[in-house]
């Protein structure tokens, strides 16, 4: 079983441009989440998807980040436009059932630089 | 609101010596407790849960950790460590959200570095 991938691995771009991460999580998993570790700070969850609607949004930073979920499968964040503080490993996640005792599957997270 | 405390952001050990690195939690709900790993360029893994049930929960590759309540702690434990053990830990903290979701509060991490 393929577990939780995240595309690209790395990227590095200047403030101010666009940049969008991919994640795609373990197939039939309908909850998928995003997190985000800055500057060796705590993990922090930004937000939940079940299926296609947003679950909750609560740790989303400001009107910059834009999430998406079409179809219910993989996911994008967007960045746009980026800044200096936007840098971070960008986490996702998935699970089969929300709850909070299910385990989340995290992917190896996207390592976001802006300069 | 639930915060995780992990004191220790470095913790050096030699090889084949015990090691704990401490987690205290802060909830005013029942809590479900967790801690994951993760090694160089690879995503987090988890090692351990507690849901309920007995205070000491044993995980993959030798990990144990004991959940106190009274303390409102859950240190992870290893008898012997390996080299292979070098990584960074990470101590979490799970809740419901309104929307029937869940949500992991993290800590901010501590790196265990096993010496020869």
């Amino acid at each position: 079983e393929a577990g939780v991938t995240q595309f690209p691995s790395h990227s590095v771009i200047e403030k101010g441009q666009t940049v969008t991460l991919r994640c795609d999580p373990i197939s039939g998993h309908d909850n998928l989440y995003w997190y985000r570790r800055v500057m060796g700070k705590e993990i922090k969850f930004l937000l939940h998807f079940v299926k296609e609607s947003k679950q909750d949004e609560s740790g989303m930073p400001n009107n910059r980040f834009l999430a998406e979920r079409t179809g219910g499968t993989y996911s994008t964040l967007k960045v746009q436009p980026a800044e200096l503080e936007d840098s971070g490993v960008y986490f996702c996640a998935s699970s089969h059932r929300a709850g909070a005792f299910n385990e989340q599957f995290f992917g190896p997270g996207t390592r976001l630089t802006v300069l | 609101a639930q915060s995780v405390t992990q004191l220790d952001s470095q913790v050096p050990v030699f090889e084949e010596a015990p090691v704990e690195l401490r987690c205290n939690y802060s909830s005013s709900v029942s809590v479900y407790l967790f801690w994951y790993v993760q090694y160089p360029n690879q995503g987090l893994q988890l090692l351990l849960k507690y849901l309920s049930g007995s205070t000491l929960v044993k995980g993959i590759n030798g990990f144990e950790a004991e959940f106190n309540k009274s303390q409102t702690s859950f240190h992870l434990r290893k008898p012997s460590v390996h080299i292979s053990d070098t990584a960074e830990y990470f101590c979490a903290v799970s809740y419901i959200l309104t929307g029937g979701g869940n949500k992991l509060t993290f800590g901010t991490g501590t790196q265990l570095k096993v010496e020869l």
